[in-house]
């Protein structure tokens, strides 16, 4: 059964740092790009970022860029999130998602979300 | 940056009815690169239909969808209680981004 298991959410003041971890489990994980998408409360989603099998390529939405920074390491099954210079508009429940196939554009399998709230 | 715009936002129906979901993308968008999803309150995001018509695993043959170019449909031929829920359009354009539309809401009427 595949598994990804969020953590590293919670309350940090603007300009502060935070960095998520997405534990994955039940598939080969180095077979597959893996993604952060966020939803803010009472909204809609919105991709953050993404990365290849390999690291290879990386991408972001315009709204993180420069300050964000996604990364694996598929010996220990995760994927990470390093959330720089945070934003009150960061605000949201940060989802890890599985690309469908190898680096297909779609995600099948979603976390349950950890919460990032940036307040002061 | 190509926009999904989705209508309507608000869709009132009853169990049993047919549901037809609009995803409008603002340039052409290459049908293989056109997801819907399924949202719950409290749960993650579902996958319902990649490549604009191709069901995802454990989808209903309920669910269907279809449309090219600009204009993407979601068509949930008769409605059942667990279908309640938000749906959403996702585009993969130019690498690396992938966009959502704002989402449709499905409610009982």
């Amino acid at each position: 059964e595949v598994q990804l298991v969020e953590s590293g959410g919670g309350l940090v003041q603007p300009g502060r740092s935070l960095r998520l971890s997405c534990a994955a489990s039940g598939f080969t994980f180095d077979d597959y790009a893996m993604h952060w998408v966020r939803q803010a409360p009472g909204k809609g989603l919105e991709w953050v970022s993404g990365i290849s099998w390999n690291s290879g390529s990386i991408g972001y939405a315009d709204s993180v860029k420069g300050r964000f920074t996604i990364s694996r390491d598929n010996a220990k099954n995760s994927l990470y999130l390093q959330m720089n210079s945070l934003r009150a508009e960061d605000t949201a429940l940060y989802y890890c998602a599985k690309s469908l196939a190898t680096d297909a554009p779609f995600f099948d399998y979603w976390g349950q979300g950890t919460l990032v709230t940036v307040s002061s | 940056e190509i926009v999904l715009t989705q209508s309507p936002g608000t869709l009132s129906l009853s169990p049993g009815e047919r549901a037809t979901l609009s995803c409008r993308a603002s340039q052409s968008v290459s049908s293989s690169y056109l997801a819907w999803y399924q949202q719950k309150p409290g749960q993650a995001p579902r996958l319902l239909i990649y490549g604009a018509s191709s069901r995802a695993t454990g989808i209903p043959d309920r669910f269907s969808g279809s449309g090219s170019g600009t204009d993407f449909t979601l068509t949930i031929s008769r409605l059942e209680p667990e279908d309640f829920a938000v749906y959403y359009c996702q585009q993969y354009g130019s690498s690396p981004r992938r966009t959502f539309g704002q989402g449709t809401k499905l409610e009982i009427k």
